[in-house]
This record gives structure tokens, sequence and C-alpha cells, in this order.
């Protein structure tokens, strides 16, 4: 069983319109990431979330740590060709130290 | 180019050969991770150092798997006896001290391929 799983796996959609990614866990974390990763590059940060609810916006994208900080979401809006990639949620959970624990992704492509 | 860097960027290898990765990261950084990557898939944690010490192993990881970091600076990751199954992108990471905003830059990866 994935500790973080993420929905949906894959997503294909037009330019200009609006998605969610959502990241759920039955555990609790310290804290959440969210990494974007392109075919042949390593993922790359995009936000860190820390407090419970909190929300963190980065241009058109809008992430939001669940209250119980046990899930994630991923807000795009008007969403970009060049937003194409492998969207990745991890966590660090607060019983297991400071080791950072992956989702299996969100494969999001944009079409023009 | 600062970055974590990753030596080879791909290797082509039989069965039953031994290969070794080497991951140069972030100079001033003490943390260092490998991480393995299959297709479709998020990362998987495999290993971390903190300066030269190896803090913690995957309890997945097979023992044909060793990662050094003997100076507190390179890390590398050998795997004996190669298997089909080891078939993956291999990611280090580096990151400065571990708080709960712990930043983790990835390198490109080392794509293996067992034949």
């Amino acid at each position: 069983t994935q500790l973080l799983e993420q929905s949906p796996q894959f997503l294909s959609i037009q330019e200009g319109e609006n998605l969610t990614v959502y990241c759920n866990s039955s555990s609790v974390f310290s804290s959440l990431q969210w990494y974007r990763q392109e075919p042949g590059e390593g993922p790359v940060l995009l936000v860190t979330v820390v407090t419970g609810g909190e929300v963190k916006k980065l241009k058109r994208l809008t992430f939001q740590f669940g209250d119980a900080r046990k899930d994630s979401s991923l807000h795009i809006t008007a969403a970009q060709p060049g937003d194409t990639g492998l969207y990745l949620c991890a966590g660090v959970r607060e019983t297991s130290g400071s080791r950072l624990t992956f989702g299996e992704g969100t494969q999001l492509t944009v079409n023009p | 180019d600062t970055g974590v860097s990753q030596d080879p960027r791909h290797k082509i290898t039989k069965r039953g050969q031994n290969v070794t990765f080497r991951c140069d990261p972030i100079s001033e950084h003490n943390r260092l991770y490998w991480y393995r990557q299959t297709l479709g898939q998020g990362p998987e944690f495999l290993t971390y150092f903190q300066n030269e010490a190896q803090l913690e192993k995957s309890r997945l990881l097979s023992d044909r798997f060793s990662a050094e970091r003997p100076k507190g600076s390179f890390s590398t990751l050998e795997i004996q006896r190669t298997e089909q199954g080891d078939s993956a992108m291999y990611l280090c990471a580096s990151s400065l001290t571990a708080t709960t905003n712990e930043k983790l830059f990835f390198g490109s990866g080392t794509q293996l391929s067992v034949l």
C-alpha cells in the first residue's frame, strides 16, 4: 500500500482549463512538498507546506495542506502547455524522522 | 553549474555485472540521498547520509546495493551482480541540514538498463 496516494494518475486537458491534483494519506505529516519532474530530469521542488490548513500560491498554482495534515491538493488555473510534467507530492511523516516519502505522481499533459 | 551532478547519465550493462554510480552534491550540503525511480512511479527511497555517516537504509534494499560517502562530499552507489529488475533511474539529492522545510535538490539521475 502506497503511503501517499495521488489522484488522478493521468490527466490530459486543453490549454486554459483548470485542474486539481490530490495527495492523500492515513498518516500525519510534519510537512508536505510538491515537486514537478520533466522526462529525463530529477524532480524540482515547487513548494513546502507545514501548517494544517495552510494555503500557498505560486503564480497560477495553489497548494493547500489539509487541516489534519494528512492530505494536500494542487490546483492549477488556466493551464498552459508548459505546465506539462509529472507532479509528485512528498511528505515527512511525524513518526519517521526526516526521510522524504514520495507519492506515485500525476502525469499532466496540457494540449495546445 | 553548482547543482547536483550525477555520472554517468546512462549505463547499459549485462545481467550479473557490477555497476557504480557517482553523485556530487551541492558543495555546502551535508545531507545526501539516493532514490530509485521506475517509469510511471514516484522516487523510492534507498538510503541517505549526513556528512559521511549513513543514517538510514531502506529495508527493501537488497544487500547487493551499497553506498558510500567517504569524506562527506561525493557519494557512490554500487550494485553488484545486477539483475533486470534493477533497471531504473537512480536519483541523487542533497540538502542543507534537516528541518521541517528541508529542501532537496535533485540531480538529473543515472538511467540504468540491465540486459
